[in-house]
């Protein structure tokens, strides 16, 4: 079974703080994602990787970074963390012809920042 | 943008009533349509992955349908435990790295 693990359950942070939300995956699989989930809405993408050091901005990238140095492990990085930014983050992983497969998820970082 | 929408957004059951909600959507747009099932303090997983209009699928006493024609998927779960409590997420494939999620059906069964 595949197993996609976030570093963090729970986070609390300050203001203006610079952020590392880890994932690391074990299944070889080629594309990673970042979602982040708010009250009322859907998973929303922040950014995908297809490769190792490759990175593509998803549908609300702003505010964030991420870094993909090897296969396994996908960072998010809030470079200075705002309250807007109080959320449930998501990692997840796909191999590579996903196709119509699902995806596979993390546990899930409940982010606060104050 | 291709819009999810499920409905209720929540749901209160007793043990051992049936029960079910909708996924709807503008259009057929899509390669997939996925079910995601989110427990508390867990990770989301895939229930059903539906690709044909007409699709059904089910696993014990899940089920699920698609109609692409008129724009909607239903979920079924028959005779509700505790255990199916949980955050019931849609999800369309649209292609590439691509799906658009719905708010999710949140679903509580008391004992």
């Amino acid at each position: 079974d595949v197993k996609v693990t976030q570093s963090s359950r729970y986070l609390v942070k300050r203001t203006g703080e610079k952020v590392f939300l880890e994932c690391v995956q074990d299944m070889d699989h080629e594309n990673m994602f970042w979602y982040r989930q708010d009250p009322g809405l859907g998973l929303r993408l922040i950014y995908f990787s297809y490769d190792v050091k490759m990175k593509e901005k998803g549908d609300i990238p702003e505010g964030y970074s991420v870094s993909r140095e090897k296969k396994e492990r996908f960072s998010l990085i809030l470079e200075s963390a705002s309250t807007n930014q109080t959320s449930m983050y998501l990692c997840a992983s796909s191999p590579a012809e996903t196709g119509p497969s699902p995806l596979h998820f993390g546990n899930g970082t409940r982010l606060t920042v104050t | 943008i291709l819009n999810v929408e499920q409905s209720p957004q929540s749901l209160h059951v007793q043990e051992g009533d049936s029960t079910n909600f909708t996924c709807s959507f503008p259009s057929s747009n899509f390669y997939a349509l996925h079910w995601y099932r989110w427990e508390t303090a867990k990770s989301p997983k895939a229930l059903f992955v539906m690709t044909l209009n007409g699709d059904e699928k089910k696993k014990g006493r899940i089920s699920a349908t698609l109609n692409t024609k008129e724009g909607y998927s239903y979920l079924y779960i028959k005779g509700s435990q505790p255990e199916d409590s949980a955050t019931y997420l849609c999800a369309l494939y649209t292609g590439g790295f691509k799906t658009i999620f719905g708010a999710g059906t949140r679903l509580f069964v008391k004992a």
